[in-house]
This record gives structure tokens, C-alpha cells and sequence, in this order.
């Protein structure tokens, strides 16, 4: 059974650099069949995705965050990571990484975590 | 990319049925046949109920059906049950822009 786990400061100050990382259990990391994704929900919002990482390194970032965002991977440590520079209380969210297959399905969420931005 | 359409909420009795639309265009809906549902439930992740229109993973029950048709995809619950009332999500591939996430309905079980 895949397992995603998130794990990252829950408060990051604005202007600074939130940094999440997903650690994934009961399954590879380096198979091409699927893409690893992140996506977000804001407080009582709606579902965003941000990104997804291929396992050769390729990276899609959505336009609104493009700028400010950094996805990489790690296989020998099973993991894939978010940073996003230069934060402000918009990007206070739920942060979920997934599992995503070829054409987009998310079949195995980590169960989230909560990032503030706050002074 | 915008958003998918859907309605902010949907309601039904127990034991009735209730559809959940989801409207798109040719380029993502309209033009795949990958429209994925979600349910949420307050405070946990996601959960994959439906993928490629019409498919269920395992472990869901068969009182979800999906459908499609032209630019708009539709979930189906039958049969519904106090466990169902909850937050549903479309997605669609999009091609290349790929990553597009409807506004959600909330499903209430009266």
C-alpha cells in the first residue's frame, strides 16, 4: 500500500521560504508511470494544484507560482519537495502531496499539512 | 488554466439519488476522457472515487457512477447515505496545461 507522509515547518514568517517535504513508503519513486504532485487549500477553499515532478526531473509548475516555486526530487531517500520563496499570508494553506498518474489521476494523498504565514 | 464549473452544493434525502455536475471545455472535459471525482471530508485528505470518467478504485462502493457527455461530466450517488455528506472535487486532464481542479460541491445528506 503507498503511503505519502508530508512534513515541514507549520509557520514560516512572510518573505521567507516555505519548505515541505514528502516522504513516500510501499511503492517506487523512480518508476515512470507516474508524476509526484503538490497541491494546496486554502482555508476553506477549493483544491490548487501547484506542481508535479516527473521521476527524470522534469517539473510543471502552474503559471500563477511559477515564479516563486522550486520542485525537486530525491530517489534515494524516496522523497520529492517543495520550495516556495517569498511567502505571504495568501499562501497560508493546507499543503497535500499525491500520487498522479499519467494523465492527472491522484490516487494516493499524504493526509496534509497546515502552513501558516505569519510574523 | 480556469477552473472547472461546478455547483456549490447539492443536497438529497437518505436512499435518494443525487448528481453532481462538473463543466469544462473542449480542452480539458470535452476533450479526454480523464475526469477524476474526489471526496473530502472536513479536515482529511482527498479521496479518489472515480478516474477516467467512469471507473472506481477498489473499496469504492458501486452507489458512485460517473458519466460524461460533451463538455460537462457528472457524479452520481445512489442510494445516498448519511457517510456521503461531503465536499466533492472534479478534475480533468488538460494536455500540456494539465492540473485543473473544479470549485467543489458540498453534499449534504438531509
Amino acid at each position: 500500500q503507498v503511503q505519502l507522509q508530508e512534513s515541514g515547518p507549520g509557520l514560516v514568517k512572510p518573505s521567507q521560504t516555505l519548505s515541505l517535504t514528502c516522504t513516500v513508503s510501499g511503492g517506487s519513486i523512480s518508476s515512470g508511470d507516474y508524476y509526484w504532485s503538490w497541491i494546496r487549500q486554502h482555508p476553506t477553499k477549493g483544491l490548487e494544484w501547484i506542481g508535479y515532478i516527473y521521476y527524470d526531473g522534469n517539473t510543471y509548475y502552474t503559471p500563477s507560482l511559477k515564479s516563486r516555486l522550486s520542485i525537486s526530487l530525491d530517489t534515494s531517500k524516496k522523497q520529492f519537495s517543495l520550495n516556495l520563496y517569498s511567502v505571504t499570508a495568501t499562501d497560508t494553506a493546507v499543503y497535500y502531496c499525491a500520487r498522479t498518474s499519467l494523465y492527472g489521476v491522484l490516487d494516493y494523498w499524504g493526509q496534509g499539512t497546515l502552513v501558516t504565514v505569519s510574523s | 488554466q480556469s477552473a472547472l464549473t461546478q455547483p456549490p452544493s447539492a443536497s438529497g434525502s437518505p436512499g435518494q439519488s443525487v448528481t453532481i455536475s462538473c463543466t469544462g471545455t473542449s480542452s480539458d472535459v470535452g476533450g479526454y476522457n480523464y475526469v477524476s471525482w474526489y471526496q473530502q471530508h472536513p479536515g482529511k485528505a482527498p479521496k479518489l472515487m472515480i478516474y477516467e470518467v467512469t471507473k472506481r478504485p477498489s473499496g469504492v462502493p458501486d452507489r458512485f457512477s460517473g458519466s460524461k457527455s460533451g463538455n460537462t461530466a457528472s457524479l452520481t450517488v445512489s442510494g445516498l447515505q448519511a457517510e456521503d455528506e461531503a465536499d466533492y472535487y472534479c478534475s480533468s486532464y488538460a494536455g500540456s496545461n494539465w492540473g485543473v481542479f473544479g470549485g467543489g460541491t458540498k453534499l449534504t445528506v438531509l
